[in-house]
Order: structure tokens, then C-alpha cells, then sequence
């Protein structure tokens, strides 16, 4: 089947690094978004994996590995705005259906 | 502005009366979708349009319509709302390259709540 797993919750320090992972059974696999989404908002574009190893993007990093079917956000020094729901999901077969984790809600601490 | 909107933002309506929500983007995406968003369940792709008349089924289609007549619109359709279709609605498209593009960025509208009595 396809199934994609991330963590429900996760809390962090301001100005600290944490590690969001996602791990993902999927056939016709492409690439792995990765989406942020306040509370009320809708998710916005973060990043899109479709070869391993990481990509980095200021404070944002994302990694993928496709033959362990695994990825991770890494956000570092964190701030108070990064408190937000972050979302992982699948890009499946040649047209390109979505399939979404039910994301991790992030609490950052002062 | 590049954007996607839908409309309306907020509905309230009855069981059985028919209703479209509207979604249009402004960027030339070929690529577009709906989901719905619920609590404890994530977002769930509903349908999918990888071009003009050209319509998939996501993971939860049972209930809702699509068309695709023009690039820019993608129009969800619910011929008979129920209930269970309460919900936060989201349209999507996507810039460059398909699927197996690094550039596969997919942008969201601002949502639709809609609440089936």
C-alpha cells in the first residue's frame, strides 16, 4: 500500500536546531515535498526532493533518501514564527499524485 | 500577483443543494488539484488535472466533480453535499517540469470552509 509517516508533535527551543522526519511507502515514487502551514492558513511551499542527499535553503534544509524511503526537515535557530504545522508529501507516478502525511505540529519555546 | 483564489471563502448549506466552489491561477500552471483538509486525517487529494480536459481521481474523489475546460479554472463541484463533506477545501497548482522536476512547486489558494448541515 502507500502510507507516509511523520511525527504528531514536536517541541523545540528558539534558537535551537530540530529535525522533522518522514518516512514514506509509495509506488511510482518522483520526489517529497515538504510544506509549512500556520494554524487557519494554507501550506505554503518549503521544498521538493527528487534526487538524495540534502538541499539547503537559509534556515530550511531538506533531505531525501529514495532507496530508504526517508526524508527529513531540518530547521535551524529556530524563532517563535516557525511554530506551524509542517507537512510532508509524495509525488506519485507520471501524473503526479499527491499524497500527504498528516504533518507535525511544531511548538517552539521561548 | 501570482496567485491561486477560490471562492467563496465561507459556505453554510443544506444536505442535497448543489454547490461549485471556484479556484482560478494566474501563472499559466498546467497542473492543478483540490484537497480537503480535516482534523486528524491531513490533507486528501480529491482530484487532479495534469492539463485542460484532463481529470484524475485522488485518494477521496466519491461525492465531488471536476472539469478542466480552460487552464486557468478548476471548478469542484458537489452535485448533492452531505454532511460528511464539512471541510476546509484546498486548491492547488503547480509551476515547471512535472513531477520529476526539482521546480515541481505547487501553490495553494487561501481555502474554502465549507459546513453541509
Amino acid at each position: 500500500g502507500q502510507n507516509i509517516d511523520q511525527p504528531t508533535e514536536m517541541t523545540a527551543t528558539e534558537g535551537a536546531i530540530v529535525q522533522i522526519n518522514c518516512t514514506y511507502q509509495t509506488s511510482g515514487f518522483n520526489g517529497l515535498f515538504w510544506y509549512q502551514q500556520h494554524a487557519g492558513e494554507a501550506p505554503t511551499f518549503l521544498s521538493y526532493n527528487v534526487l538524495d542527499g540534502l538541499e539547503e535553503k537559509g534556515r530550511f534544509s531538506s533531505f531525501l533518501s529514495r532507496s530508504k524511503g526517508y526524508s527529513y526537515l531540518l530547521l535551524k535557530e529556530l524563532q517563535m514564527k516557525d511554530s506551524a504545522s509542517y507537512l510532508c508529501a509524495a509525488s506519485q507516478n507520471r501524473d503526479d499524485k499527491i499524497i500527504f502525511g498528516k504533518g507535525t505540529r511544531l511548538h517552539i519555546l521561548p | 500577483e501570482a496567485q491561486v483564489t477560490q471562492n467563496p471563502r465561507y459556505l453554510i448549506t443544506v444536505t442535497g443543494k448543489k454547490l461549485t466552489v471556484t479556484c482560478s491561477q494566474n501563472m499559466n500552471h498546467e497542473y492543478m488539484s483540490w484537497y480537503r483538509q480535516d482534523p486528524g486525517l491531513g490533507l486528501r487529494q480529491i482530484y487532479y488535472s495534469m492539463n485542460v480536459e484532463v481529470t484524475d481521481k485522488g485518494d477521496v474523489p466519491e461525492g465531488y466533480k471536476v472539469s478542466r475546460k480552460e487552464k486557468r479554472n478548476f471548478p469542484l463541484i458537489l452535485e448533492s453535499p452531505s454532511p460528511n463533506q464539512t471541510s476546509l477545501y484546498f486548491c492547488a497548482s503547480s509551476s515547471g517540469g512535472g513531477p520529476s522536476s526539482r521546480y515541481n512547486e505547487q501553490f495553494f489558494g487561501p481555502g474554502t470552509r465549507l459546513t453541509v448541515l
